[in-house]
């Protein structure tokens, strides 16, 4: 059974850093591209970034470019996302997603079959 | 960057009821539309990908259509646990973009 599981998520001052992990079991982490998406307080789902299955591709949303680093440490099973120069508006529960079958697993532009709980990240002084 | 856009952003239904969802793409995204039902304190669930494909283990009740840039979630029958909110994700290029979502509601 696929399972994915978030953690890291905390309370944090503006300017501050903080690093999400997920931690995957069930498949084979390294043949899937995976994915982070936010939902801030009374928003809708927000995509963030994306890395493709060997860590070589990655994407970013304009929001975020420059301050967040998507990695994966694929002999572990675990996605990261290290968050930096946070912002209010980064406050949010942070989801990580597996990437579907449909199309190349590892290409990180595509859609998400299973996904975590989520871990909160409050970004307030 | 491509934008979705859903509509209606809310809508009220009865168990029983037929409900139509639709997301228009800012240009055209083939069929690379993918839709996902959201409830409180929960993950996300992916239920159809590539505009028109079931996910396995989705109700067949739930149907999607559409190609280009106009594309349709249809319900064909409401039921409780079918309340909740609704988001398009366009798959065609980075970065990845979701409709604003549409919150179904009970009547």
């Amino acid at each position: 059974e696929v399972q994915l599981l978030e953690s890291g998520g905390d309370l944090v001052q503006p300017g501050g850093s903080l690093r999400l992990s997920c931690a995957a079991s069930g498949f084979t982490f390294s043949g899937y591209a995976m994915t982070w998406v936010r939902q801030a307080p009374g928003k809708g789902l927000e995509w963030v970034s994306g890395i493709g299955g060997s860590g070589d591709i990655t994407y970013y949303a304009d929001s975020v470019k420059g301050r967040f680093t998507i990695s994966r440490d694929n002999s572990k099973n675990t996605l990261f996302l290290q968050m930096n120069s946070l912002r209010g508006e980064d406050t949010a529960v942070y989801y990580c997603a597996k990437r579907g079958s449909r199309g190349t697993n590892t290409n990180p532009v595509g859609y998400f079959d299973r996904w975590g709980q989520g871990t909160p990240v409050t970004v307030s002084s | 960057d491509i934008q979705m856009t859903q509509s209606p952003s809310s809508l009220s239904a009865s168990v029983g009821d037929r409900v139509t969802i639709t997301c228009r793409a800012s240009q055209s995204i083939s069929d690379s539309l993918n839709w996902y039902q959201h409830k409180p304190g929960k993950a996300p669930k992916l239920l159809i990908y590539v505009a028109s494909n079931l996910q396995s283990g989705v109700p067949s009740r739930f149907s999607g259509s559409g190609s280009g840039t106009d594309f349709t979630l249809t319900v064909s029958s409401v039921q409780p646990e079918d309340f909740a909110t609704y988001y398009c994700q366009q798959s065609y290029s980075a970065p990845l973009t979701f409709g604003g979502g549409t919150k179904v509601e009970i009547k």
